[in-house]
């Protein structure tokens, strides 16, 4: 069974530009969510989907950032515009059900803002 | 506000020996406790959980510990390896949405 996928691995872009991370969960997980990871801490949720629908968006800072998971499969989490503190990385992970007592994650998307 | 918290940020212990990995919580509603283990350059991957309804679960070289009480779990280690050296994280879930709560995490480094 192919783990979650998620790309590009390393970005490094200027602050005030824009980035967009992809992931594609494991097959059959309705569940999806994309977890922010600063370097020392542990992840923390930015967004959790249920199929296409939005569970849980209350940490996501909806200023600057946004995430779609239109067909209910991929999802695409974007940052506009970077900031300093966005420097961290950013883990896609799924699960089967929304209860799921294990969540599955991605390698990570690694993001610098210089 | 920190729901999870792991306070030593690093374990050092030799080969062969019991690791213990402490996470104290603050919500007497989290009904699951997990342990993630993550290497560099990858993404945390699940070790060993435990319901809030049970105080022990073992899973071979793993085993965790649940005190409702104290608000506390500990994870064992027995006998520790040098492959066990990764960064180790105690999550909580709340609630029925299957969100997790994450610790700061703990890097344990296992000497040979």
């Amino acid at each position: 069974e192919a783990g979650v996928a998620q790309s590009p691995r390393y970005k490094i872009i200027e602050k005030r530009q824009s980035v967009a991370f992809w992931c594609n969960p494991i097959s059959g997980h309705a569940t999806l969510y994309w977890y922010q990871q600063i370097l020392g801490q542990g992840p923390k949720l930015l967004i959790q989907f249920q199929n296409n629908g939005v569970v849980d968006d209350s940490q996501l800072p909806k200023d600057r950032f946004s995430a779609e998971r239109l067909k209910g499969v991929d999802s695409t989490l974007k940052i506009q515009p970077a900031k300093l503190e966005d420097s961290a990385v950013y883990l896609c992970a799924s699960s089967r059900q929304p209860s799921g007592n294990t969540i599955y994650f991605g390698e990570g998307s690694w993001l610098t803002v210089v | 506000d920190q729901q999870v918290k792991q306070n030593s940020p690093s374990l050092s212990v030799q080969e062969g020996r019991i690791s213990i990995l402490n996470c104290d919580y603050t919500n007497s509603m989290f009904d699951y406790f997990l342990w993630y283990k993550k290497y560099p350059a990858e993404g945390p991957t699940f070790l060993i959980s435990i319901s809030s309804i049970k105080d022990k679960n073992e899973d071979g070289r793993f085993t965790v510990f649940l005190n409702k009480s104290a608000k506390h779990l500990s994870l064992h280690i027995v006998p520790s390896q040098p492959g066990d050296s990764a960064v180790y994280f105690c999550a909580a879930r709340g609630g029925n949405t299957g969100k997790l709560i994450f610790g700061q995490g703990t890097t344990l480094q296992v000497k040979p």
